[in-house]
C-alpha cells in the first residue's frame, strides 16, 4: 500500500528552527513536494525534491533520501505568519499522482 | 487574475440531493484533479484528468463523477449526497498532461451534507 506519515502538531518559538519529518512507502517516486497550508486556504508549495539531498528556498530547505524513505522540512528564523499546517506528498505511480500525508500542524510562539 | 476559479464557496445541502461543484482554470493546464480533504486524513483525491475527454479515478472515487469536455473546465458531480461526503473540496491542476510538476489548487469548496 501507499503511506505517508509526518507528525501531527509541533510548536516552536519565533526566531527558532524547526524540523518537520516525513516517511514514505509508495509505489514509485517521481518526486516529493511539501505544501503550506494555512486555515481555510489553499495549499501553495514551498519546496521540491527530486533527487537526494537539500534544497534551499530562502528561509525553507528540504532534505530527500530516496533509499531511506525519508524527507524534511527544515523552516529558518521562524515567524508568527510561519504557524500553518504543512503537507508532505510524494508523487507516485500512474500519471504521477500527489499522495498527501495527513499534515502536520505547526504553532509558533512570541 | 490567473488561477483556479472553484464554486461555490460554501454549500449546506440536504442528502439525496444532486450538487455539481466547479472549477474553471485560465493557466491553460493539461492536468486537472479533485481531491477532498477531511480532519486528520488529509487530502485524498477523487479523480482525475490528464487532458480534456479523458479522467480517471483516484483514491475515494465511489459517490462522485467528473467529466472534462475542454481544458479549462473540471465539474465535480455528488449524484445523490450522502453525510459522509461533508468535506472541503479543493480543484487543482498541473501544467504537463504526465501529472509532473507542481499543483496549483483553488481556494475550495466547503460542503456540508444534513
Amino acid at each position: 500500500g501507499q503511506n505517508i506519515d509526518q507528525p501531527t502538531e509541533m510548536t516552536a518559538t519565533e526566531g527558532a528552527i524547526v524540523q518537520i519529518n516525513c516517511t514514505y512507502q509508495t509505489s514509485g517516486f517521481n518526486g516529493l513536494f511539501w505544501y503550506q497550508q494555512h486555515a481555510g486556504e489553499a495549499p501553495t508549495v514551498r519546496s521540491y525534491n527530486v533527487l537526494d539531498g537539500l534544497e534551499e528556498k530562502g528561509r525553507f530547505s528540504s532534505f530527500l533520501s530516496r533509499s531511506k524513505g525519508y524527507s524534511y522540512l527544515l523552516l529558518k528564523e521562524l515567524q508568527m505568519k510561519d504557524s500553518a499546517s504543512y503537507l508532505c506528498a510524494v508523487q507516485s505511480g500512474g500519471y504521477n499522482k500527489l499522495i498527501f500525508g495527513a499534515g502536520t500542524r505547526l504553532a509558533v510562539h512570541p | 487574475i490567473a488561477g483556479i476559479t472553484q464554486a461555490p464557496t460554501s454549500q449546506i445541502l440536504a442528502a439525496g440531493r444532486r450538487m455539481t461543484l466547479r472549477c474553471t482554470q485560465d493557466m491553460r493546464h493539461n492536468a486537472m484533479y479533485w481531491y477532498r480533504q477531511d480532519l486528520g486524513l488529509g487530502l485524498r483525491l477523487i479523480h482525475y484528468s490528464n487532458t480534456a475527454g479523458t479522467t480517471g479515478k483516484g483514491e475515494v472515487p465511489d459517490g462522485y463523477s467528473v467529466s472534462r469536455a475542454n481544458t479549462d473546465d473540471f465539474p465535480l458531480t455528488l449524484a445523490s449526497a450522502v453525510p459522509s461526503q461533508t468535506s472541503v473540496y479543493f480543484c487543482a491542476s498541473s501544467r504537463l498532461a504526465d501529472g509532473t510538476g507542481e499543483l496549483f489548487f483553488g481556494e475550495g469548496s466547503r460542503l456540508t451534507v444534513l
